[in-house]
């Protein structure tokens, strides 16, 4: 079993629809989670960055951990054709990045149609 | 404030060659980390340096791979002699002390036939 499980797609959405993205993963010892944005040839750019459970907004997008579940979501509102990229997962036990290296997802393709 | 840079960003070798890629942090940031994507693959940390001290290692594939940040600024990652299964894309990062957030760079991406 991977660490953390993410579908890789591509996931294909009109313009303006709610998007859900989410991994699931198995190590309960994982503390911070992130979500980052990788559009094609660029490296993968911070999007969102979570402590332990709980929901955190920011803008159009929100992201959830559920430490029970072991599972976490990005939502994006009003999605755009701009928001089309990869969009990874990240975990790890300190702070992100920290003293330890990030485990990432596959990442998941994303395509919003105009 | 100039990002995360790397050189080269393709690099096109002979299996047994050797290859050096180097990273340019962002001023500042005592944090750099090496990651690399294997096509079809997830993006797996290779190593962290705090400064120029390595912090951990435990990423990388084997002995063919040499990192070092001498001076705690950039940092070279050599591959020798490279091999097929090296090819993917190498990422660089950095982060400032205890910020969390990592900046990537665009990548060096390896090919080795």
């Amino acid at each position: 079993q991977k660490e953390v499980e993410q579908d890789p797609g591509p996931l294909s959405v009109p313009e303006g629809a709610i998007v859900s993205l989410n991994c699931t993963y198995s190590n309960s010892a994982f503390q911070y989670f992130m979500w980052y944005r990788q559009y094609s040839r660029k490296g993968p750019e911070l999007l969102m960055y979570t402590y332990s459970s709980g929901n955190k907004e920011d803008g159009r997008f929100t992201a959830q951990v559920d430490k029970s579940s072991k599972y976490i979501s990005l939502f994006i509102r009003d999605s755009q054709p701009s928001d089309s990229a990869t969009y990874l997962c990240a975990m790890s036990w300190g702070s992100g990045g920290g003293a330890d290296g990030l485990t990432f997802g596959k990442g998941t393709h994303l395509i919003i149609q105009p | 404030e100039a990002g995360v840079t790397q050189f080269p960003s393709h690099s096109v070798i002979e299996k047994g060659q050797t290859v050096t890629l180097r990273c340019d942090p962002i001023s500042g940031h005592d944090n750099l980390y090496w990651y690399r994507r294997v096509m079809g693959k997830e993006i797996k940390f290779l190593l962290h340096f705090v400064k120029e001290s390595k912090q951990d290692e435990s990423g990388m594939p084997n002995n063919r791979f040499l990192a070092e940040r001498t001076g705690g600024t950039y940092s070279t990652l050599k591959v020798q002699p490279a091999e097929l299964e090296d090819s993917g894309v190498y990422f660089c990062a950095s982060s400032g002390t205890y910020t969390g957030e990592l900046f990537f760079g665009e990548g060096s991406r390896l090919t080795v036939l």
